[in-house]
């Protein structure tokens, strides 16, 4: 089976731009989650999804939002950057999202904001 | 809420030392236990995970225990080799998401 890709791979971006992250998780995976990871603070998680649904958030922004299609394939867009933004957003899928899955996590979106 | 707490790092070893990184967590109920591994420039790999108490996790070499009288799930490998250098991350598993500890960079000197 082929693995959880993203695109872009990497990313640069001016402050107040929005961006859109896409990730495609392994087939017949349903649920879909979102990391943020910086130097700072880690990896945050930042929300999931399970059948177009978002069913958990972290504590971020407004400025972060997501969506999930049909064909469990995500989104995830920031808008208005912040040069605070500048990370590796990860994706990773699973089954159903149950807590004793693994995730299986993609190589990553570098975004970098100026 | 639910968190993990690593060892601070970097850990630098000789290759064929004994490695061990520290994993505690605090969290409701029975969480499931995991160590992922990052190399560099790549996403995270699943290393090793454990469901319940007193489960081994174990891959490649190295082996976790979920105790949950100490609330720890420390990493082990007897041998470690040049290609274990990577950052390894603990992690429980809860509603939907994972709850990572900050990252151990492990640097192993030929």
């Amino acid at each position: 089976k082929a693995g959880v890709t993203q695109t872009p791979r990497y990313l640069i971006k001016t402050r107040g731009q929005q961006v859109t992250l896409s990730c495609s998780p392994i087939s017949g995976h349903r649920s879909v989650s979102w990391y943020q990871q910086t130097p700072g603070q880690g990896l945050q998680f930042l929300f999931e999804y399970f059948s177009e649904t978002q069913r958990n958030k972290g504590n971020f922004p407004g400025r972060f939002s997501g969506r999930q299609f049909s064909n469990s394939r995500s989104e995830m867009n920031v808008s208005t950057l912040e040069l605070g933004d500048s990370a590796l957003y990860l994706c990773a899928s699973s089954p159903i999202g149950g807590s004793q899955e693994t995730q299986y996590f993609g190589p990553g979106t570098r975004l970098l904001v100026l | 809420g639910d968190s993990v707490t690593q060892m601070e790092g970097p850990v630098t070893l000789s290759e064929e030392a004994f490695l061990t990184i520290n994993c505690t967590y605090t969290a409701t109920g029975y969480p499931s236990l995991f160590w992922y591994v990052q190399y560099p420039g790549e996403g995270l790999q699943l290393l090793l995970k454990a469901t319940k108490a007193d489960d081994k996790g174990s891959n490649k070499g190295f082996e976790a225990t979920y105790r949950k009288e100490t609330t720890s799930f420390h990493l082990e490998k007897g041998s470690v080799q040049v290609s274990d250098s990577a950052v390894y991350f603990c992690a429980l598993g809860g509603a939907q998401k994972l709850v990572f500890g900050q990252g151990t960079r492990l640097t192993i000197n030929p």
